[in-house]
């Protein structure tokens, strides 16, 4: 199985901030990566595929990036409705999930 | 639009079984693989099952392999998890989620229905 390891686990960010997160892969994914938004009691949405490819609906101001094992999200200019934890998602192979980041604001 | 809908769950007791289901509506559900994904209460997201678009293929993780069964309905647009031998672990969220066509990311997700295994 392929390992996600996703940091930080949590973020504290300002209004108009930049954040990035992280995930590594435990192997080589081939830039078979998502990205998810989950508010709380809520279902995660889909933003990001195929590493930097933003689903119909995604603000530009979330971007991502990478190859190969290393793959970062980012989210530029931190709104209020950004507040949220997000997951990264491999699917190279049998999917799996990194173990989330929850951003706050500070 | 696309809709997807769970229901079943509730309370069972540990090594007792229980039977999920997901309504779909608003896409040719015969053409989409679809998959089961949990969440422990405060805890991160959890693959379960996967299966193909004709029901011939099911994909588990080990952690439910053996105890979790996927199955689905293509006439009725339902998708369906037995879950048997469970444990205290299986307490999450489960949601319906729905592959996208030739990848194996998840574009829609259902609300999700809770199960709580306890005695």
């Amino acid at each position: 199985d392929i390992q996600m390891t996703q940091s930080p686990p949590s973020l504290s960010a300002s209004l108009g901030d930049k954040v990035t997160i992280t995930c590594q892969a435990s192997q080589n994914i081939n830039k078979y990566i998502a990205w998810y938004q989950q508010k709380p009691g809520k279902a995660p949405r889909l933003l990001i595929r195929y590493t930097s490819t933003l689903e119909s609906g995604t603000p530009s101001r979330f971007s991502g990036s990478g190859s190969g094992r290393d793959y970062s999200f980012s989210i530029s200019n931190v709104e209020s409705e950004d507040i949220a934890s997000y997951y990264c998602l491999q699917y190279d192979n049998l999917p799996t999930f990194g173990a989330g980041t929850k951003l706050e604001l500070k | 639009e696309v809709q997807l809908v769970e229901s079943g769950g509730g309370l069972v007791q540990p090594g007792r079984s229980l039977k999920l289901s997901c309504a779909a509506s608003g896409f040719t559900f015969s053409n989409y693989y679809m998959a089961w994904v949990r969440q422990a209460p405060k805890k991160g997201l959890e693959w379960v099952a996967t299966i193909s678009t004709s029901g011939s293929r099911t994909y588990y993780p080990d952690s439910v392999k053996g105890r979790f069964t996927i199955s689905r309905d293509n006439a009725k647009s339902s998708l369906y998890l037995q879950m048997n031998s469970l444990k205290s672990e299986d307490t999450a969220t489960y949601y319906c989620a729905r592959h996208r066509t030739t990848d194996w990311y998840f574009d829609f997700w259902g609300p999700g229905t809770m199960v709580t295994v306890s005695s």
